[in-house]
């Protein structure tokens, strides 16, 4: 069965903390995203990457850095955590122009 | 840049059909999803629009018209377990970008 697994369900982080969200697919797929989703906004991309050690910034990437050192693996960094980080995170990959698949997401508190 | 429109609530009986719109505003187009996402669960597939017309897929069909901005989504037989958050999300032309944009999602409630 195919898999996008994202490595915490959930988290607690205090504002000023360095906070690391992995994700890992084993698809081989090229494309991987990271999404941030809260009530009544949807999902905003947050950065994109078309390969290795490629990335894009997408609607919302301040505050947000990320590396894709290996193709299965794009990991997401908050800098410095603040609590209007606090949100459910979600990776997804796909290949081409395929639609996506998910991850089951890592809910992030700031505190 | 993107806008994408969708209903916040819907609610439903069960055994009815309810139809979920989602309109459009985009600088390109090539193609239109849906995905069904549960309460603390990831989204999931439903179906992909990229012609103009109607894809049916069992109980679930969903309908493009790429002049008008529109697309739909329909659910026959509801089932209380359809109960979840359907979110339309386009896709921009192909070559330029790969990600998607997504509405807001549609919460439905199917009622027994």
């Amino acid at each position: 069965d195919v898999k996008v697994t994202q490595s915490s369900r959930y988290l607690v982080k205090r504002t000023g903390e360095k906070v690391f969200l992995e994700c890992v697919q084993d698809m081989d797929h090229e494309n991987m995203f990271w999404y941030r989703q809260d009530p009544g906004l949807g999902l905003r991309l947050i950065y994109f990457s078309y390969d290795v050690k490629m990335k894009e910034k997408g609607d919302i990437p301040e505050g947000y850095s990320v590396s894709r050192e290996k193709k299965e693996r794009f990991s997401l960094i908050l800098e410095s955590a603040s609590t209007n980080q606090t949100s459910m995170y979600l990776c997804a990959s796909s290949r081409g122009a395929d639609g996506y698949t998910f991850g089951s997401g890592t809910r992030l508190t700031v505190v | 840049g993107q806008n994408i429109d969708q209903p916040t609530e819907m609610t439903a009986t069960e055994g009815a059909i309810v139809q979920i719109n989602c309109t459009y505003q985009t600088s390109g187009f090539n193609g239109l999803f849906w995905y069904q996402q549960h309460a603390g669960e990831a989204p999931t597939f439903l179906s992909y629009n990229v012609l103009d017309g109607l894809e049916e897929k069992g109980r679930f069909s969903s309908f493009l018209s790429r002049s008008k901005g529109y697309s739909y989504l329909l659910l026959k037989e509801l089932q209380m377990k359809d109960s979840a958050s359907y979110l339309c999300a386009v896709r921009p032309l192909l070559g330029s970008a790969r990600q998607l944009t997504f509405g807001s999602g549609t919460q439905l409630t199917v009622l027994p």
